[in-house]
């Protein structure tokens, strides 16, 4: 099952931050936050991600909070072409296995003009 | 940048045939996934490997089975095919962590 909840849609001016909301109050200690996006029937695309600490990169920042119980996928000016669907997924890494993404049900972000 | 390979890019079968889809990994990713998203759903985990040894097993059905070759290839074999296993396949490998996504195989069975 996922361990994320996040909003089923929004809504976005483009040329505006998109802020993306996601709970992950059960995550664990070695859980990673990734966020993936998927634009129509594309396969999934890596966003960021990040442990504890907030992490900016040239698509977008995810800040997570200090008890990492939730975060926020910052888009900091959304273009037609992010509209797409946003997964927040929490995921750990095990030496010497292989740990799945589970997708839940993601967050569509309609951008408009 | 190599990305993740699949191949076919679409395959059309009949019920009751059998299908094989293929995913050539980045270079250097020793694991690879396999997922099933059906027409408005999200992705579901099938299936991965790591080290060409099964890893961990979604909900595959037990029509479905897969491997990883020593190239570290991997390969979806599909049997007995039925109208609901109509959806695009996705394939990700990753070198531990972090995961890259192919761009799918749209199946559809007729």
């Amino acid at each position: 099952d996922a361990k994320t909840t996040q909003p089923p849609s929004m809504d976005c001016a483009e040329g505006r931050a998109a802020n993306l909301p996601c709970n992950h109050s059960t995550i664990s200690g070695n859980e990673y936050v990734y966020w993936y996006r998927q634009i129509h029937s594309q396969g999934p695309q890596y966003i960021i991600h990040g442990l504890k600490n907030n992490e900016t990169n040239e698509m977008a920042s995810l800040i997570i909070t200090e008890d990492r119980k939730s975060s926020t996928l910052i888009l900091p000016h959304a273009t037609l072409r992010d509209t797409a669907v946003y997964y927040c997924i929490v995921e750990g890494h095990y030496t010497g296995t292989a740990s799945k993404l589970t997708f839940g049900t993601g967050t569509r972000l309609q951008v408009t003009l | 940048a190599a990305g993740v390979i699949q191949s076919p890019r679409h395959l059309i079968k009949e019920k009751r045939e059998t299908a094989t889809l293929k995913c050539y990994p980045i270079p250097r990713h020793d694991t690879v996934y396999w997922y099933q998203q059906g027409p408005g759903q999200d992705p579901q985990f099938l299936i991965s490997f790591y080290e060409k040894m099964q890893s961990d097993k979604g909900s595959i059905p037990d029509r479905f089975s897969a491997q990883q070759f020593s190239d570290y290839h991997s390969e979806l074999n599909m049997s007995s095919l039925e109208l609901g296993d109509s959806a695009l396949y996705f394939c990700a490998s990753s070198p531990g962590l972090g995961y890259t996504f192919g761009s799918g195989t749209r199946l559809t069975v007729v």
